[in-house]
């Protein structure tokens, strides 16, 4: 079956860059899609299709797929973007979430 | 405004059977682009994906609990149902429904039940 890794945590310094990856076999032939998850709360999907951005979801959020990585990208970090970020693909006909990543903004 | 609300028991007992509903509005389950997914979030742990119904009523499921698992949907009544048999505590969790467009993204997710298993 196929897997997503992501790193455990991550951390960023206020007002710097966060880098979110998400490892898979060949996983650049895949659309990838990322969730913002912050405690009690449903997950909210803040990047699809590798690149796209939602609507309200802020210019900061922007994404990346090739070869065998993906990455989400937080520019300026803020302290509200504290939260569980997970990675999802499909793949034959069945869905796979990443394990998920804690960032920390310092 | 898209919506999907899940409702069910907030307490079952090992051995039992756990139904749950997810109820949606803003859109259509019989729309071709259109389909939903159960995902559920034991406490502290990560999302874990558990099964799909397709709009042409295929269904997809995860291959670790495939043999306890049924989802099915009801067009008029907007609903989307998923049957687990035999709930153990290990079960225990939030159990999100979501909406996944094309199949390829999910958004949004419902607000989530948290279902527990005990005695």
């Amino acid at each position: 079956s196929y897997e997503l890794t992501q790193p455990l945590s991550v951390s960023v310094a206020l007002g710097q860059t966060a880098r979110i990856t998400c490892g898979g076999n060949n996983i650049g032939s895949k659309n990838v899609h990322w969730y913002q998850q912050k405690p009690g709360q449903a997950p909210v999907l803040v990047i699809y299709r590798d690149s796209d951005r939602p609507s309200g979801i802020p210019e900061r959020f922007s994404g990346s797929n090739s070869g065998n990585t993906a990455t989400l990208t937080i520019s300026r970090a803020q302290a509200g973007d504290e939260a569980d970020y997970y990675c999802q693909v499909w793949d034959s006909s069945t869905v796979v979430f990443g394990e998920g990543t804690k960032l920390t903004v310092l | 405004q898209v919506t999907l609300k899940e409702s069910g028991p907030v307490l079952v007992k090992p051995t039992e059977t756990l139904t749950l509903t997810c109820t949606v509005s803003g859109f259509s389950l019989s729309n071709g682009r259109m389909g939903v997914s159960w995902i559920r979030q034991p406490p502290g742990k990560a999302l874990e994906w558990l099964a799909h119904i397709f709009s042409n009523d295929e269904e997809s499921y995860t291959t670790s609990l495939k043999s306890r698992l049924t989802i099915s949907k009801d067009t008029p009544k907007s609903q989307v149902v998923l049957i687990m048999t035999n709930m153990d505590p290990v079960d225990t969790a939030t159990y999100y429904c979501a909406r996944a467009l094309k199949p390829d993204w999910f958004d949004p997710w419902g607000q989530g039940t948290l279902v527990t298993v005990s005695s």
